[in-house]
C-alpha cells in the first residue's frame, strides 16, 4: 500500500498570501495524483486531478505540480474562502487508493 | 450534473449493521462508478471500495474484506454500503462518492453529502 504523506500538518497565512502544501508518496504515482479541499461539515471537493489538471470550475489560483513521489499544491493568493483542510490522494496502484493525512490551512 | 444524496444518520450498538444509502439524480447509475470513503471524527479519509469498470467488478479494502457489502439498485438508480460486526472504531462518516470517466480513473469528482454512523453501547 502507497503511503501518503502531507506537510505541514497545519500551515497558518496571511489572506492574499501565496500558500504551497506538500504531498509525498512512498513510492512513485507517476501524476496520478489528486487534490482536494475539506471544509468543517462538508464533502470533500476534488480541486486537481493528474496532478496538475484543475476540475471544473476550480479558480485558477489553484495550481497543481510534480510528479513521481514529490507534489505540491499551490494558492496563489489566498481568498477567506480557501480556508480550510486539503488532502491528496494517489490513485496509480489500487487497490486501495490512499490519502494524505491532511494539511490545515490556517488564517495567520 | 451529479447529485448524491445519502441516507441519514445512524447510531447503532457494537456487533449490530448499518446499511447506507446514495440516491443519484442526473445520471443513472449505471453510467456511474460508485466507491465509498470514511472519515472518523478529527481524522482523514479512507478507501472502503467501489466499482471497478474495468472487469465490471466491485473491489474492497483488505481491511473490509468480508465486513463490507456495496450493491446497487439500478431500478431505483441507488447504491448501498452495509458494514456488519460494528465496533467503536467504526464511527465515522461515510461518503459514496463518484469515479469520472467509462474506465478506471482513480480520482472522486462527485460526493453525497455524508452520512454519520455511531457506533455505541
Amino acid at each position: 500500500e502507497i503511503v501518503m504523506t502531507q506537510s505541514p500538518a497545519t500551515l497558518s497565512v496571511s489572506p492574499g498570501e501565496r500558500a504551497t502544501l506538500s504531498c509525498r508518496a512512498s513510492q512513485s504515482v507517476s501524476s496520478n495524483l489528486a487534490w482536494y479541499q475539506q471544509k468543517p461539515g462538508q464533502a470533500p471537493r476534488l480541486l486537481i486531478y493528474g496532478a496538475s489538471t484543475r476540475a471544473t470550475g476550480i479558480p485558477a489560483r489553484f495550481s497543481g505540480s510534480g510528479s513521481g513521489t514529490e507534489f505540491t499544491l499551490t494558492i496563489s493568493s489566498l481568498q477567506s474562502e480557501d480556508f480550510a483542510v486539503y488532502y491528496c490522494q494517489q490513485y496509480n496502484n489500487w487497490p486501495p487508493v490512499t490519502f494524505g493525512q491532511g494539511t490545515r490551512l490556517e488564517i495567520k | 450534473q451529479v447529485q448524491l444524496v445519502q441516507s441519514g444518520a445512524e447510531v447503532k450498538k457494537p456487533g449490530a449493521s448499518v446499511k447506507v444509502s446514495c440516491k443519484v439524480s442526473g445520471y443513472t447509475l449505471t453510467e456511474l462508478s460508485m466507491h465509498w470513503v470514511r472519515q472518523a471524527p478529527g481524522k482523514g479519509l479512507e478507501w472502503m471500495g467501489g466499482f471497478d469498470p474495468e472487469d465490471g467488478e466491485t473491489i474492497y479494502a483488505q481491511k473490509f474484506q468480508g465486513r463490507v457489502t456495496m450493491t446497487e439498485d439500478t431500478s431505483t438508480d441507488t447504491a448501498y454500503m452495509e458494514l456488519s460486526s460494528l465496533r467503536s472504531e467504526d464511527t465515522a462518516v461515510y461518503y459514496c462518492a463518484n469515479q469520472p470517466g467509462f474506465g478506471y480513473s482513480g480520482y472522486f469528482d462527485y460526493w453525497g453529502q455524508g452520512t454519520l454512523v455511531t457506533v455505541s453501547s
